[in-house]
This record gives C-alpha cells, sequence and structure tokens, in this order.
C-alpha cells in the first residue's frame, strides 16, 4: 500500500542518454512535483503538476520534461544526461489541508548517476 | 543570501537529550512551516507543520514558529538513537488553490550516540 511510489530506484547511465523516471500515488490527490536533491543534500523544486496541468517550471534546462498522463502519475524524461544532472530525484504529492496550508509526501528517491 | 538558513551539523547528542533544530528565513510571503526527516538513502518524511506563530506539540516534538523574528525551531524530548537523521525545514506558499511551493533548508544532520 504504498503512497508515493517511483521507478526505478537507481539509474546509472552514460553521459548523453536519453532516460525517464516515473512516479505513482495512489493517495487521490491532485497536486504532483519533482524535486532534485544534490550531494549536499540541498533539495529544490522542479516541476509541479495539478491535474495534469504544469503549474511550476523552477530554472530547470529543457533537457527536462515532466509528463502527466493522469493526476496518480507524473513522470521525469531527461534528454542528453549530463554528468551534473547526478542526483537523487524525488517525487512527491500533495493534500490541500484547509485553505492556506499544503502537506506534501515524498517517494523513495531515484539515485542518478551519470557517467 | 539564501531565503531559508538552516546549520548543517552534523549535531551530535546522547541519548535522552533534548535537541533544538532552527531555521531563520528572510521571505515574509511564506504561509506555512513544515519540518522533515530524511533517513540515510529515503525520502523525506513529514513530522510536523503549522501556519501560524507559537507552539505545536506532538509527541516528543515539538515545532514552534515566530513568524516576528522569521525564525522556527524544532525540539525533540527523550531523545532516542532512532532520531539520527536529517532534519529539513520546509517553507511553504500557496500558488493555487490547490498547488503550493516549499523552499527547504539544508538540512541538519542530527546523531544521537547511545
Amino acid at each position: 500500500d504504498t503512497a508515493v511510489s517511483q521507478t526505478p530506484k537507481y539509474l546509472v547511465t552514460q553521459m548523453g542518454n536519453d532516460k525517464s523516471i516515473k512516479c505513482e500515488q495512489n493517495l487521490g490527490h491532485d497536486t504532483m512535483y519533482w524535486y532534485k536533491q544534490d550531494s549536499k543534500k540541498f533539495l529544490k523544486i522542479m516541476f509541479s503538476y495539478n491535474n495534469k496541468e504544469l503549474i511550476i517550471n523552477e530554472t530547470v534546462p529543457n533537457r527536462f520534461s515532466p509528463k502527466s498522463p493522469d493526476k496518480a502519475h507524473l513522470n521525469l524524461h531527461i534528454n542528453s544526461l549530463e554528468l551534473g544532472d547526478s542526483a537523487v530525484y524525488f517525487c512527491a504529492s500533495s493534500h490541500l489541508r484547509g485553505a492556506d496550508t499544503d502537506t506534501q509526501y515524498f517517494g523513495p528517491g531515484t539515485r542518478l548517476t551519470v557517467l | 543570501q539564501k531565503e531559508v538558513e538552516q546549520d548543517p551539523g552534523p549535531l551530535s547528542v546522547p541519548e535522552g537529550a533534548i535537541v533544538s533544530l532552527n531555521c531563520t528565513y528572510s521571505n515574509s510571503a511564506f504561509q506555512y512551516f513544515m519540518w522533515y526527516r530524511q533517513y540515510s538513502r529515503k525520502g523525506p518524511e513529514l513530522l510536523m507543520y503549522t501556519y501560524s506563530s507559537g507552539n505545536k506539540e506532538d509527541g516528543r516534538f515539538t515545532a514552534q514558529v515566530d513568524k516576528s523574528s522569521k525564525y522556527i525551531s524544532l525540539f525533540i524530548r527523550d531523545s532516542q538513537p532512532s532520531d539520527s537523521a536529517t532534519y529539513l525545514c520546509a517553507m511553504g506558499t500557496m500558488l493555487t488553490g490547490t498547488a503550493s511551493k516549499l523552499t527547504f533548508g539544508t538540512g541538519t544532520r542530527l546523531q544521537v550516540t547511545l
């Protein structure tokens, strides 16, 4: 009964390759997110989707393209991978608690290593 | 200057100690405040959230927010070795009726020793 799941857990690939990471949530949430956590553990928002509509697009290279086939899924496709893309990528989904508080729940992460 | 400042530690305390973790922030637009716990090689896990100044208690954990000073704290009473993890503060802003943006601190690594 995993709440937010990601596949794969580990991904090792060569520079220049294209790869995808998948995320699914079974919490019934409307909003999903992608975060990047670098080697210093700093967690930074990349994208947010609400009901398949893009809400947040931070300053992320356009080699990164999120895709939301339905509100329970948010995938991340990365083209032409670079060494600096090595990081842990977390998916999250959120549940609105009242008018001014939103609670985000995180997946287990995908550790991407680019060689 | 970063929007959210958090001492990375590591912070090492003996079992049973009271732990105090802190963050400061500069953006007055932040509306609510959260603490996440992250074990090694795991995703962040929500511990506490609050949207007003004051204290909120949940078991051994107390979250404190002082909006006038732009300062938040997490206190852990009777710390246990299982509390050893990285603690991330997060500041939230509602963007739409159903989406928010969280800005995280860099995390404080806590080690509770026997």
